[in-house]
């Protein structure tokens, strides 16, 4: 699976918009890209998955660039309680489901 | 969406003795489940593959003989830390994947088990 690099923490105000960048310049063809929030002593919890372009939930929004080389996580007017550490992942297709976990991005949300 | 359950949350034990953690999926069957371990402020670390029916894939490193996995039902799955040390200290964490669900690497994550070994 794909290798991914995020920056290790991130500091935001609150109300902000916040966009968490993602590398994975080895990303296959049929890779997915997935973004889990973790939040302490808790499981993952799914965000967002995407294959290209622009996907948006009801709680994120994902960029994907043609290349698909990186990604970008947007969470719009962040609170404190979207304090927490969020991983970005690579998954291959429907066939194989495993995950693998990178250092993900802390991101601390500051009244 | 889908759920997946883990028991217990925590669990304190003696040094010697075993552990077991379940995993359930509430409301979907899961052929495979996942077993991961996470060390304070450390990531997720995969530790094996659980089949059911059949014999659990564990990672490289991971010892078999000490993480016993069953998953005898689609879906349940046992994780049992036997001869426990403090070594062994950590937050356990299940997933499982919802194939009717839809979607594509989207799995569905327990709540954690963490295991503090006296």
């Amino acid at each position: 699976l794909a290798k991914t690099t995020q920056p290790i923490s991130m500091d935001s105000y609150e109300g902000q918009e916040v966009n968490i960048t993602c590398s994975h310049n080895n990303i296959a063809t049929n890779d997915y890209i997935t973004w889990y929030q973790q939040f302490p002593s808790q499981g993952p919890r799914f965000i967002i998955q995407g294959y290209k372009t622009k996907v948006t939930n009801e709680v994120a929004s994902l960029f994907i660039p043609a290349d698909r080389k990186s990604s970008t996580l947007s969470l719009p007017r962040v609170s404190l309680s979207d304090t927490a550490v969020y991983y970005c992942l690579m998954s291959s297709g429907a066939g194989s489901y495993q995950l693998t976990f990178g250092k993900g991005t802390k991101l601390s949300v500051i009244p | 969406g889908a759920v997946v359950s883990q028991h217990p949350s925590w669990v304190i034990c003696k040094s010697g003795t075993s552990v077991k953690i379940e995993c359930r999926s509430l409301d979907f069957q899961a052929t495979t489940m996942f077993w991961y371990r996470q060390f304070p402020k450390q990531s997720l670390m995969l530790m094996a593959t659980s089949n059911e029916g059949s014999k659990a894939t564990y990672e490289q490193g991971v010892e078999k003989d000490k993480f016993l996995i069953n998953h005898a039902s689609l879906t349940l799955s046992t994780l049992t830390v036997t001869s426990a040390h403090p070594e062994d200290s950590s937050f356990y964490i299940c997933s499982a994947r919802d194939w009717a669900s839809g979607g594509t690497g989207e799995l569905f994550f327990g709540e954690g088990s963490r295991l503090t070994v006296l």
